[in-house]
């Protein structure tokens, strides 16, 4: 079974510009999450997506926003750059049951320059 | 204060130590995960625990909910288990928003 597949695996942007990074869950999941690591702030919560819907978000600017297709891949987009938003970032899917572990993607580092 | 606290930030030991990473949370939680994570990124879910205790191999997680703390304990350490350890709640039942703890650097010298 395919584990997580996070595209691209490297990124280089200019400050203003925008980027979309993609995720596709392990087959039969429907739940994909998306975190931000970055040395001072850790691990946050991005937002969690399930059958298409949004349904957590956590506390970031309305420049990071995402979507979920129907057959449960999901992309993340964050517009105007700031070299702030220099991270990697995770995607994490599960199956539809509550409190199941998460299985993770290897990331996107995203640069922004 | 974080919802998730973690110690020791960093841990050095020699090979074969008895390993032991703690972490304390002051939130109502619905599962507690320990997740490794090796230079380059990727992160591994090692555990998921509501109650109890569960062990893996050489790694041990236990989790008690009435003092709002769990360890992972690792015996008999090899280098290959230098990583960082990380502890994450989960507080919204039936959706996966973790919450993390900011991470304990093993290191494992032969």
């Amino acid at each position: 079974k395919a584990g997580v597949t996070q595209t691209p695996r490297y990124l280089i942007k200019t400050r203003g510009q925008q980027v979309t990074l993609s995720c596709s869950p392990i087959s039969g999941h429907r739940s994909v999450s998306w975190y931000q690591q970055t040395p001072g702030q850790g691990l946050q919560f991005l937002f969690e997506y399930f059958s298409e819907t949004q349904r957590n978000k956590g506390n970031f600017p309305g420049r990071f926003s995402g979507r979920q297709f129907s057959n449960s891949r999901s992309e993340m987009n964050v517009s105007t750059l700031e070299l702030g938003d220099s991270a990697l970032y995770l995607c994490a899917s599960s199956p539809s049951a509550p409190n199941t572990e998460a299985f993770f993607g290897q990331g996107t580092r995203l640069t922004v320059v | 204060k974080n919802e998730v606290e973690q110690s020791p930030q960093n841990l050095t030991a020699q090979e074969g130590e008895f390993i032991t990473i703690n972490c304390s949370y002051s939130v109502g939680i619905s599962a507690l995960h320990w997740l490794q994570q090796h230079p380059g990124g990727g992160i591994v879910s090692l555990f998921m625990l509501s109650s109890g205790k569960k062990k893996h191999g050489r790694l041990i997680a236990t989790i008690n909910i009435q003092e709002k703390h769990s360890s992972l304990h690792i015996t008999a350490s090899h280098p290959r288990d230098s990583a960082v350890y990380i502890c994450a709640v989960s507080t919204n039942f039936g959706n996966e928003k973790l919450t993390f703890g900011t991470g304990t650097r093993l290191t494992i010298i032969p």
